[in-house]
């Protein structure tokens, strides 16, 4: 049968402007929250993890913001960089077992 | 930073032969390791997850006989694709876990890209 290829959503922005990216989580359980960096042909890269006690945190250039009650996740990039384009994925770990389950990823562009 | 390496970083081979693929930490005793596989413009898919000396555990629908892991050593996991198909045909990644108080620190490796004939 026919097979129909996912796409990610896409996200573009200029070169110096600040980048926020979404995600929706499953697991209502989940306590711990990491996002990661994947550039083509590459294993993903740890940016930032935040555990369900904050709603907040900064990194260099970086903010992971938590909201518990709707169970959404953002990632937010200060002063983007043609080097941060690249897919990124945010991931919950529901049993503190370090098995993480994947959002679907965002691939984000940065013209200059 | 911990490292985990993986080997090879690609491989092609022909339908019905099997291959073998490496994951090692380099600089730290892995407590767990875990396989995934990623398709094209998709996310990463956790295969199974694996312990030293135990028998590894498979996601729902990942055939274990297909997928043959091996953790000899709490440095190394190895995953044998059997009898490899085209729809095989994908990027595998490993990663390694260690605690980190009450939660697991996990490190990837740079996956491996396995084309199949």
């Amino acid at each position: 049968g026919e097979s129909v290829g996912l796409h990610l959503p896409t996200l573009s922005v200029q070169e110096g402007d600040n980048s926020i990216i979404n995600c929706a989580y499953s697991n209502s359980a989940s306590d711990y929250f990491i996002w990661y960096k994947q550039e083509s042909g590459k294993g993903p890269q740890f940016i930032i993890d935040i555990r369900s006690n904050m709603d907040k945190r900064q990194g260099q250039r970086v903010t992971v913001l938590l909201n518990k009650t709707v169970k959404h996740l953002s990632l937010q990039i200060a002063a983007t960089q043609p080097g941060d384009s690249a897919v990124y994925f945010c991931a919950e770990d529901p049993s503190q077992g370090g098995k993480l389950i994947f959002g679907q990823g965002t691939e984000l562009s940065v013209k200059p | 930073g911990a490292v985990v390496s993986q080997h090879p970083s690609r491989v092609i081979c022909k339908s019905g032969t099997s291959v073998k693929i490496e994951c090692r930490s380099l600089d730290f005793q892995a407590t767990t390791m875990f396989w995934y596989r990623q398709f094209p413009k998709q996310s990463l898919m956790l295969m199974a997850t694996s312990n030293e000396g135990s028998k590894a555990t498979y996601e729902q629908g990942v055939e274990k006989d297909k997928f043959l892991i091996n953790h000899a050593s709490l440095t190394l996991s190895t995953l044998t694709v059997t009898s490899a198909h085209p729809e095989d045909s994908s990027f595998y990644i490993c990663s390694a876990s260690r605690p980190l108080g009450s939660y697991n620190e996990q490190f990837f490796g740079p996956g491996t890209r396995l084309t199949v004939l």
